[in-house]
């Protein structure tokens, strides 16, 4: 079975310092891996995705996320951040073994963002 | 534009009293899925479908029921709601394929009383 953990549930930075979200994962097949991101009062949108083609992925909004095998992680970073980043950020893990497609996410990050 | 459409936003209802969520995509996906979001939990899928008429039991499913009659819905159904399932439902969907990202309705707050 597949599990996801994003280690700290708050996350606080100062406007302008580099924003990292953890997330490790579990899997028994190779993963597919993907950062969502949640402002409040909207659905998830879709921040990126790794799908082995390379294991650093660059995102929108300036965020990109490493893929590392030997550690089972896939952590979010930005370099800078800005007030428009305060969201709650999902990492998620997609197996299609058994014949299925199955999605499962970690417990989320919220992130805030001080002046 | 390309976009899940979840409605209602928000629903108070009372214990027992059946209602429907509807779920409605334009971007011909064949799966889709239900997922409640609670403080401290992230995302638990209720049902999923992989097509039409081929639905299936995702993670917490008991006090649900939905259907997949047509490509585009997946109508989820409480028939007799209880206060445990006061919650945010999100319902997605997305091309098959496990590199194949979701899409997300904007929710639905249910409060059962």
């Amino acid at each position: 079975a597949q599990s996801v953990t994003q280690l700290g549930s708050h996350v606080s930075v100062s406007e302008g310092a580099l924003v990292l979200l953890r997330c490790n994962y579990s899997s028994s097949v190779p993963p597919y891996l993907f950062w969502y991101v949640q402002y409040p009062n909207q659905g998830l949108q879709l921040l990126l995705k790794y799908t082995s083609a390379a294991t650093l992925v660059k995102g929108i909004n300036g965020f990109e996320a490493e893929f590392k095998k030997s550690e089972t992680s896939f952590h979010l970073t930005k370099p800078s951040a800005h007030m428009s980043d305060a969201a709650e950020y999902f990492c998620a893990v997609s197996d299609g073994s058994g014949g299925y497609q199955k999605v499962t996410f970690g417990t989320g990050t919220k992130l805030q963002v001080i002046p | 534009e390309a976009q899940v459409t979840q409605n209602p936003r928000y629903l108070i209802t009372v214990t027992g009293k059946k209602l429907t969520v509807t779920c409605s995509q334009n971007m011909n996906h064949e799966y889709m899925s239900w997922y409640r979001q609670d403080p401290g939990l992230g995302l638990r899928q209720i049902y999923y479908s992989m097509n039409v008429e081929v639905t299936d039991k995702g993670d917490v499913p008991e006090g649900y029921k939905v259907s997949r009659k047509e490509k585009r819905n997946f109508p989820l159904i409480l028939e007799s709601p209880s206060p445990n399932q006061t919650s945010l439902y999100f319902c997605a969907s997305s091309l098959v394929g496990t590199n194949s990202p979701l899409h997300f309705g904007n929710g639905t707050r249910l409060t059962v009383t």
